[in-house]
């Protein structure tokens, strides 16, 4: 069974300050696709970056940046001197690198609350 | 280039009454999926669809019913809606394969049942 682990319910930071979001994944698939994404006070899914399990190579897009470590099974999100646009929610998920059955699907962790204060 | 297309963005219904959320995509992605959102619970499958013709259940499906009559169109229909499927609705369009897999959401439905 594939699941997803945000064991950070809420954050709370000042603006500035960076702040890691955890993410710690199961799968028993050998390919397989992690995903972040955010969702703004105004509700939508806004898709921040999908990585290959193949891949595991950090990446970085401006204040934001991803570690993903297959060792520990966890991919982290860490935002730089952070704004007070960034309060959301953000979600990790996990999907299959195939289809097959029943794995046509994403699996999402509970999300994490971030709150970024002026 | 739309991607996903879905409506209404918010609803109240009462107790009982019927109603379809619209979803659909233009990206000719094979899977479809309808997701709900509840508070510290994430987001749940609740169907989806491998192409036009087949779909299936996923985590949360009771008093939801879905089809896949074309590629583009994924409706949710629920039949007497219930205050407990009160939620945020979201459709995803995905491809999944080893190469790549990519997963689009629309822009959510604000469902309130009382």
């Amino acid at each position: 069974a594939q699941k997803v682990t945000q064991a950070q319910t809420e954050i709370s930071v000042v603006e500035k300050e960076d702040v890691t979001l955890d993410c710690v994944y199961e799968t028993r698939d050998t390919t397989y696709y992690l995903f972040w994404y955010k969702q703004p006070p105004s509700g939508e899914l806004v898709f921040l970056i999908r990585r290959n399990s193949f891949d595991e190579q950090n990446e970085i897009s401006g204040r934001y940046s991803w570690n993903f470590q297959k060792s520990t099974s966890s991919f982290n999100f860490t935002i730089t001197a952070s704004q007070v646009v960034d309060s959301a929610v953000y979600f990790c998920a996990l999907g299959p690198g195939r289809g097959g059955g029943s794995n046509y699907k994403l699996t999402f962790g509970k999300g994490t609350l971030l709150t970024v204060n002026p | 280039n739309a991607g996903v297309t879905q409506t209404p963005k918010f609803q109240v219904l009462k107790t009982g009454q019927s109603m379809t959320l619209q979803c659909a995509q233009d990206m000719n992605h094979e899977y479809m999926s309808w997701y709900r959102q509840d508070p510290g619970m994430g987001l749940r499958l609740i169907h989806y669809s491998v192409g036009a013709g087949i779909t299936d259940q996923g985590e949360v499906p009771n008093g939801y019913n879905v089809s896949r009559s074309t590629t583009e169109d994924f409706p949710l229909r629920l039949l007497s809606a219930a205050p407990s499927q009160t939620s945020v609705y979201f459709c995803a369009s995905s491809y999944f394969s080893r190469e790549n897999t990519e997963a689009f959401f629309g822009q959510g439905t604000r469902l309130t049942v009382v």
